[in-house]
């Protein structure tokens, strides 16, 4: 286990709805980034955040949005959801200055 | 565009053989290579990991073979069990210019079917 807890595990909305996601980060580690995963594909880097900032950002629209908190917990909120956001969303924390990145089981999403 | 480019998309070998998975990258400021090991349901967790000044690393059954010219890196296990039946991801990174890490650029896969 790698300690990265995200919740909740499974969800479905339908399109044009909002939805939150979470992640706690393994203890101590200060950065967090947020993938996607569709089936059969390989995890796309959605944003990172550190220092409660957003620290790079993948090649994803506005609506999809985060935001990390003092405690290092973040916080993935995509609106207007569409059909193709469907995906496995995954959470990886990491230290600052180090490449390692731990994921999380990730939140399946299903938009109907 | 795809930047890190993996192959074979599917693998199968017998039990005690040998697993072998291909990437190539384009972006010459990568400098950490990690692979990562995916079952059903569950997250990618971290294999193994390469940096460029170095050719290969090995712990246990997995090696990493890294050729910096030819901007290629493998992943080898040796006597594959069952048990290593998952989807096998190589990925690549480079450090931002804040010195934080960056995004993590995956491949597309491998499927690895390891029979009995």
């Amino acid at each position: 286990e790698t300690g990265v807890t995200q919740s909740p595990t499974h969800l479905i909305k339908t399109r044009g709805q909002q939805v939150t996601l979470r992640c706690s980060s393994q203890s101590g580690h200060n950065t967090v980034s947020w993938y996607q995963q569709a089936l059969g594909q390989g995890p796309q880097f959605i944003f990172q955040y550190y220092r409660e900032e957003e620290n790079g950002r993948g090649n994803f629209p506005p609506r999809f949005s985060g935001l990390q908190f003092p405690n290092y917990s973040s916080e993935l909120n995509v609106n207007a959801l569409e059909l193709d956001d469907s995906a496995l969303y995954l959470c990886a924390s990491s230290l600052v200055g180090r490449g390692i990145q731990y994921f999380g089981a990730g939140t399946r999403l299903s938009v109907l | 565009q795809q930047q890190v480019k993996q192959s074979p998309q599917s693998l199968i070998v017998q039990k005690g053989g040998i697993s072998i998975i291909n990437c190539a990258y384009e972006n010459t400021a990568f400098d950490y290579f990690p692979w990562y090991q995916q079952f059903p349901g569950k997250g990618p967790a971290l294999l193994i990991a390469i940096r460029p000044d170095v050719s290969e690393k090995k712990e246990g059954r997995f090696t990493i073979s890294f050729n910096k010219s030819a901007k290629q890196f493998s992943l080898h296990i040796m006597d594959s069990q069952p048990g290593d039946s998952a989807t096998y991801f190589c990925a690549a990174s480079h450090e931002n210019s804040g010195g934080s890490n960056y995004k993590l650029t995956f491949g597309k896969g491998t499927l690895l079917t390891v029979n009995p």
